[in-house]
């Protein structure tokens, strides 16, 4: 089974600031799916990334896919706190049939 | 408001018991799937139906099962419950059975065992 590593766990900063958050794994990645859940509430999808080098933009949001589509990362820029929330990057294994989300990385952005 | 619909919202109950989850898709997704997120072991999927067929099944336990119904309503059974197995339960759904598919989880149903 594939699995996904999130970085940091735990991220909290002040309104405004910028910041970076890591999804990697050891195996390719077919595609990759960016989801925010907040608390109470299931996970939305943000992106779907599939072609290695991609990046993809959503208003203050950027989206990259590494080269070797291993590793993803999401920058936000001058972030608010609607953005706090559980981040959570997810693929679907190699043999197409489990989909695997990482343990997700805890944004808290404080006004 | 993703479209899906959960019932019930929460359920208390007992170990040894079984209880019923239901999940309606979003009108027209012909994909549902079932997950399970508990504090330790994050978001763990269990299972996925297509069209009436299972399509693909991750972590699910032998006391767990599932269906998906000809009006594509899905509903999960858990039996013989045990104190782990509180967590919170969603159902996704999406149009097809791809991956590359955008999936959309209803509000959940929090399980919680005593």
């Amino acid at each position: 089974t594939q699995l996904l590593e999130q970085s940091p766990q735990f991220l909290s900063i002040q309104e405004g600031e910028n910041l970076t958050v890591y999804c990697n794994s050891s195996s390719v990645f077919s595609s990759l799916q960016w989801y925010r859940q907040e608390p109470g509430e299931g996970p939305v999808l943000l992106v779907t990334v599939v072609t290695g080098g991609e990046v993809k933009k959503l208003k203050r949001l950027t989206f990259q896919f590494g080269d070797a589509r291993k590793d993803s990362s999401l920058h936000i820029t001058a972030a608010q706190p609607g953005d706090t929330g559980l981040y959570l990057c997810a693929t679907r294994d190699n043999y197409g049939q489990n989909f695997v989300f990482g343990p997700g990385t805890r944004l808290s952005v404080l006004p | 408001d993703s479209g899906v619909t959960q019932t019930p919202k929460h359920l208390i109950t007992a170990t040894g018991q079984r209880v019923t989850l239901r999940c309606s898709p979003r009108s027209g997704d012909l994909s549902v799937y079932w997950y399970q997120q508990s504090l330790d072991q994050g978001l763990q999927f269990l299972i996925q139906y297509y069209n009436g067929e299972e399509r693909a099944k991750g972590n699910i336990l032998e006391r767990f099962s599932a269906q998906q119904f000809p009006d594509l309503h899905s509903e999960l059974n858990l039996s013989s419950l045990e104190l782990g197995d509180s967590a919170l339960y969603f159902c996704a759904s999406s149009p097809g059975a791809s991956s590359y598919n955008e999936q959309f989880f209803g509000p959940g149903t929090r399980l919680t065992v005593l």
